[in-house]
């Protein structure tokens, strides 16, 4: 049973880029939920897929942006990159109607 | 709309003693579980313990425990015979069953553990 892995670990754009992250759930996980961890903060929920359609949004702008593949991978795109972007970017799988949430090792975007 | 607050933002605790991590939450929601999750430098999000919110029991795995306060709002995280290891940033967290599943998490409370 492999994990959740996250690509690339580290990151570093210039404001107003595009950026793609991805993700690989942990086998047999339908669902992919990414989190966005400012430094000394929380993780903030950003959005959830199940079975390839959005399943809940957090309270972030339409330039950030997902897709979920028929494997359950996950990509995350944020558009027109802006300095606050900085932050750790988690993603987790899990498996619907489950509440546990496995978590990636996440990727540092640093944006200058 | 749910909150979770963790009002220590560092604590302290030498090698073999017991230390406790305080969290307390807010939910309309009837369903829920709250968690505890351990992020060490590497960064990967750790589940430590879970407590469903209908079960009235405290939940306990191994050297972790948690005082589940319904009433009050409070799920405080207890570890005993701390380990060097256990030195980590510590989120308190909740989610509600049906919709989106979505984590909500506190600002987190970084304990280190001192030989």
């Amino acid at each position: 049973e492999t994990g959740v892995t996250q690509s690339p670990t580290h990151l570093i754009k210039t404001r107003g880029q595009q950026v793609t992250l991805r993700c690989s759930s942990q086998s047999g996980h339908n669902t992919v939920s990414w989190y966005q961890q400012a430094l000394g903060q929380g993780p903030q929920f950003i959005f959830q897929y199940y079975r390839e359609e959005e399943n809940g949004r957090g309270n972030f702008p339409p330039r950030f942006s997902g897709l979920q593949f028929p494997n359950y991978s996950s990509e995350l795109n944020v558009n027109a990159l802006e300095l606050d972007d900085s932050a750790l970017y988690l993603c987790a799988s899990s498996l619907a109607g489950y509440t546990e949430a496995f978590f990636g090792q996440g990727t540092r975007l640093t944006v200058v | 709309a749910q909150t979770v607050t963790q009002s220590q933002p560092e604590m302290s605790v030498q090698e073999a003693e017991t230390v406790t991590l305080s969290c307390t939450y807010d939910t309309s929601e009837n369903n829920y579980y709250l968690f505890w999750y351990k992020q060490p430098p590497s960064r990967q999000m750790i589940l430590v313990i879970r407590q469903e919110a209908y079960k009235q029991q405290n939940a306990t795995e191994n050297r972790f425990s948690v005082n589940f306060q319904k009433a009050a709002k409070s799920f405080s995280l207890k570890i005993s015979d701390s380990q060097l290891g256990d030195t980590a940033m510590y989120f308190c967290a909740s989610i509600s069953q049906g919709g989106s599943e979505k984590l909500v998490f506190g600002k987190g409370t970084k304990l280190t553990v001192n030989p």
